[in-house]
């Protein structure tokens, strides 16, 4: 069964620090997608980042980098020079195809808050 | 510009008292996902349309139904609701297969009294 760990509940941290969300998976499919999401307090779920299993690329947006490791099932995020507007909740996902759709399995979701 | 809109944003209704959430998408996406989520939890999947096709989760409660009237909109059924009913219900909406992005709507806080 696919599952997805994210083993910190919260994490509070000062303004301008950098900060590392982590994010372990389990499958069996050789073909798998991770996502990101951010969920602010106003509730709707964001888009972050995807990525399939044959990419292993990192990636950086900005203040946002993304580091994918399949030797250890991992897809980590980080965020450089943290803003408050940064602190939401955020989920690492694993999807599966499913009758033409996709079912995300999320983690429990870290829950980041950034005070000033 | 909101492209998956959830009315209402909160929702109160008796216990045992149905109750409908709707959902519509401005994306003209073939896929339509309806998720509960609880405080502090991740969201669930309840189930999915692709196109008119319904396929419901396993676990999901009979409890709930879902109506696909057309692309656009989608509408949430709880027919019966229970106090342990009361979460945030999201509406999403995906291109076809599983490397496609979620757009989310800002979901509906139902309530059971």
């Amino acid at each position: 069964a696919q599952k997805v760990t994210q083993a910190q509940t919260e994490i509070s941290v000062v303004e301008k620090e950098d900060v590392t969300l982590d994010c372990v998976y389990e499958t069996r499919d050789t073909t798998y997608y991770l996502f990101w999401y951010k969920q602010p307090p106003s509730g709707e779920l964001v888009f972050l980042i995807r990525r399939n299993s044959f990419d292993e690329q990192n990636e950086i947006s900005g203040r946002y980098s993304w580091n994918f490791q399949k030797s250890t099932s991992s897809f980590n995020f980080t965020i450089t020079a943290s803003q408050v507007v940064d602190s939401a909740v955020y989920f690492c996902a694993l999807s599966e195809a499913a009758q033409g759709a996709q079912k995300l399995v999320f983690g429990q979701g870290t829950r980041l808050t950034i005070n000033p | 510009d909101a492209m998956v809109i959830q009315n209402p944003r909160y929702q109160v209704t008796q216990f045992g008292k149905p109750v409908t959430l709707s959902c519509s998408q401005t994306l003209n996406h073939n896929v339509m996902y309806w998720y509960q989520q609880k405080s502090s939890q991740a969201p669930k999947l309840l189930f999915h349309y692709y196109d008119k096709d319904f396929n419901n989760e396993a676990d999901t409660p009979d409890n709930f139904q879902s109506r696909r009237p057309n692309t656009s909109f989608c509408f949430l059924d709880i027919r019966s609701p229970g106090l342990g009913d009361a979460a945030m219900y999201l509406c999403a909406t995906s291109g076809q297969g599983a490397w496609e992005k979620l757009f989310f709507g800002s979901g509906t806080q139902l309530s059971v009294l």
